[in-house]
């Protein structure tokens, strides 16, 4: 079974889109992490979850907005898609936060 | 990765140890990590090691820790074809973790 799982794995969508990336845990981690990993394989975080509450926010545009219904799912809500935001994001678990984190397979978001 | 310092490059012969550096500004780290990634791939943890601790060995990985000079490195034994990937060094800061820019480890015949 996939520890932590994303999907879609590949999106290509227009400039101005709004798109959705879901994922999911079954490690009953606690904490869920959203990271952007650009062109050169760059990776910051942009937000954390720690029991479906917002505890980091890493100055990212309001057009992102993470929701975390239950404490196993994190999904990203992107509006208005921009070239600039073509990267692949990765989520990830910890059972606490600043742990390890294991990471899903990662969603190719490619805006044209 | 702005405190967190790797070398984005490094070649090895099949069958020689690679060895990967880092560096670190923030002394109050618990956790540093390494994580691999294949091409296409997630991010495999491979290892991590707590501040307190100057070395641990897994298999053919050595990581070593030295807290005065905040370096830290991973030693791959017997380097083989499978183990071409970018290599992330990464820490704990606060809620967080923070990785640095990615070894390349190119493998040569």
């Amino acid at each position: 079974d996939t520890a932590v799982s994303q999907t879609p794995k590949y999106l290509v969508t227009q400039m101005g889109n709004d798109k959705s990336i879901k994922c999911e845990q079954n490690l009953g981690h606690d904490t869920m992490y959203w990271y952007k990993q650009d062109s050169k394989k760059f990776l910051k975080i942009m937000f954390s979850y720690n029991n479906k509450e917002l505890i980091i926010n890493e100055t990212v545009p309001n057009r992102f907005s993470p929701k975390s219904p239950d404490k196993a799912h994190l999904n990203l809500h992107i509006n208005s898609l921009e070239l600039g935001d073509s990267a692949v994001y990765f989520c990830a678990s910890s059972q606490e936060t600043g742990t390890e984190a294991f990471f899903g397979q990662g969603t190719r978001l490619t805006v044209v | 990765g702005e405190d967190v310092e790797q070398s984005l490059f490094l070649s090895v012969r099949e069958g020689d140890s690679s060895v990967i550096n880092c560096t670190y500004t923030d002394s109050s780290s618990t956790y540093l990590y390494w994580y691999k990634q294949e091409p296409g791939a997630g991010l495999q943890l491979l290892t991590y090691i707590f501040s307190n601790m100057d070395m641990k060995q897994d298999q053919r990985l050595t990581v070593l820790l030295n807290k005065k000079d905040k370096h830290l490195s991973l030693r791959i034994a017997d380097t083989q074809t499978g183990d071409s990937a970018i290599y992330f060094c990464a820490r704990r800061r606060d809620d967080k973790i923070i990785f640095g820019k990615g070894t390349r480890l190119h493998i040569l015949p």
